[in-house]
């Protein structure tokens, strides 16, 4: 079965690095999107791309973060300087035409 | 706007025996409803969905929920528990029921199935 897969399963920075997380979706979807669960919490989306570009953000997206598809196959998400308070387990959901997500198993980031 | 409200952060049953996991949402739109399900260091898996056709819905696993409006609940259920049962539930409501429409997640259920 076709699966999302999200790397690394883990990533550990210093405050004020970048980190880079990537997604690679399932072959033919054409909608992109990241959320991100901090420890204890719900999980809260992100972001939404279609189509090369932005269709939907939360307030969470800030000037810090930023989407892109580099080589028209992989989904990224740029935390251009990390703060403690970006750490949370950031999971990829990528969906074709009907209406369902299907989600990768997840980018543990952990801010030090 | 949209909220999910799962009643139950953890339940605990004995296999063999009926899981509840209840589940109250708001929406200012005709929603969709899923329920996915995690389980330790794996994504999250869709169990089923409920798009506005029949309101008892049939999912994987032997899982089922049914959509009332009238209380604005999707509860999920299953007759009978296993121990490959025990993970991480969520409930979550789309605004509409197209492709692009972001997911707004409850917090969660870890269901525990006790031998």
């Amino acid at each position: 079965e076709p699966e999302v897969t999200q790397t690394p399963s883990h990533q550990v920075t210093q405050m004020g690095q970048e980190v880079i997380l990537r997604c690679v979706p399932i072959s033919n979807h054409l909608y992109f999107y990241w959320y991100r669960q901090i420890l204890g919490q719900k999980v809260e989306f992100l972001v939404s791309f279609y189509n090369n570009e932005i269709s939907e953000k939360s307030e969470i997206f800030d000037d810090q973060f930023s989407v892109e598809r580099p080589d028209g196959s992989n989904f990224t998400l740029k935390i251009r300087s990390t703060k403690l308070e970006d750490s949370a387990m950031y999971f990829c959901a990528t969906q074709g035409q009907e209406n369902i997500q299907y989600f990768g198993a997840g980018t543990r980031l952990s801010v030090l | 706007a949209q909220s999910v409200t799962q009643l139950d952060s953890h339940v605990s049953v004995s296999e063999g025996t009926p899981v509840l996991l209840r589940c109250n949402y708001s929406s200012s739109y005709s929603p969709s409803l899923f329920w996915y399900v995690q389980h330790p260091n794996k994504g999250l898996q869709l169990l089923l969905k409920y798009t506005s056709a029949a309101t008892l819905v049939k999912g994987i696993n032997g899982f089922e929920a049914e959509f009332k409006k009238s209380e604005t609940s999707f509860h999920l259920t299953k007759p009978s528990a296993h121990m490959s049962d025990a993970a991480e539930y969520f409930c979550v409501v789309s605004a509409r029921n197209n492709a692009g429409n972001m997911l707004t997640f409850g917090g969660g259920t870890r269901l525990m199935v006790k031998p």
